[in-house]
């Protein structure tokens, strides 16, 4: 069946250092995909989107790059700060809207 | 904040039971999803109600079932109720059209006991 997943449970990063977290999906006719950050007791909180016919697109301080050949997403976080905690999930556009998620990594940023 | 609301917040219920969420979507918003989360997963797509109608279901029983109002506004109904039916329940507005942004709320987190 259709599913996106994602190769790291948990990154732990400093305060100020890059952060990169990976998706791996598996439906080569998905056409959209989105990374949503989710803090503790909180909905999914849209981060940054692409199309398929995109390779990178840039946000403020966010980078999602994507590469179809591999059927691979990451999400580049520049400067992470201790409010980037969270966990952060990839999702792909399977049909009108219908979103498939992976599990998630939680992202630790230490001070 | 997304504009999306959900009631209630917290909801215990007892195996067999009924339940009934709640979601008002964000202004402008004529098409709601609705995702259920596990602890420790990803949200799982339920169903799609567009216009009313549902448009598009995911790998969920018959027992789960939903509906749309005028307002768009939308609700989610459980019956006989599972105790793997606990998880977060969340909904999502959006509009229809280019963007498929989906706007969550904060979910409701209902104990199945």
């Amino acid at each position: 069946g259709e599913s996106v997943g994602l190769h790291l449970p948990t990154l732990s990063v400093q305060e100020g250092d890059n952060s990169i977290i990976n998706c791996a999906y598996s439906n080569s006719a998905s056409d959209y995909f989105i990374w949503y950050k989710q803090e503790s007791g909180k909905g999914p909180q849209f981060i940054i989107d692409i199309r398929s016919n995109m390779d990178k697109r840039q946000g403020q301080r966010v980078t999602v790059l994507l590469n179809k050949t591999v059927k691979h997403l990451s999400l580049q976080i520049a400067a992470t700060q201790p409010g980037d905690s969270a966990v952060y999930f990839c999702a792909e556009n399977t049909g009108f809207q219908k979103l498939v998620f992976g599990t998630g990594t939680r992202l630790l940023v230490s001070p | 904040e997304t504009g999306v609301t959900q009631s209630p917040t917290h909801l215990i219920k007892t195996r067999g039971q009924q339940v009934t969420l709640r979601c008002s979507s964000q202004s402008g918003h004529n098409t709601v999803s609705w995702y259920q989360q596990a602890l420790g997963q990803g949200p799982q797509f339920i169903f799609q109600y567009y216009r009313e109608e549902e448009n598009g279901r995911g790998n969920f029983p018959p027992r789960f079932s939903g509906l749309q109002f005028p307002n768009y506004s939308s609700e989610l109904n459980v019956n006989a109720l599972e105790l793997d039916d606990s998880a977060l329940y969340l909904c999502a507005s959006s509009f229809t059209g280019p963007s498929y942004e989906q706007y969550f709320g904060p979910g409701t987190r209902l104990t199945v006991t």
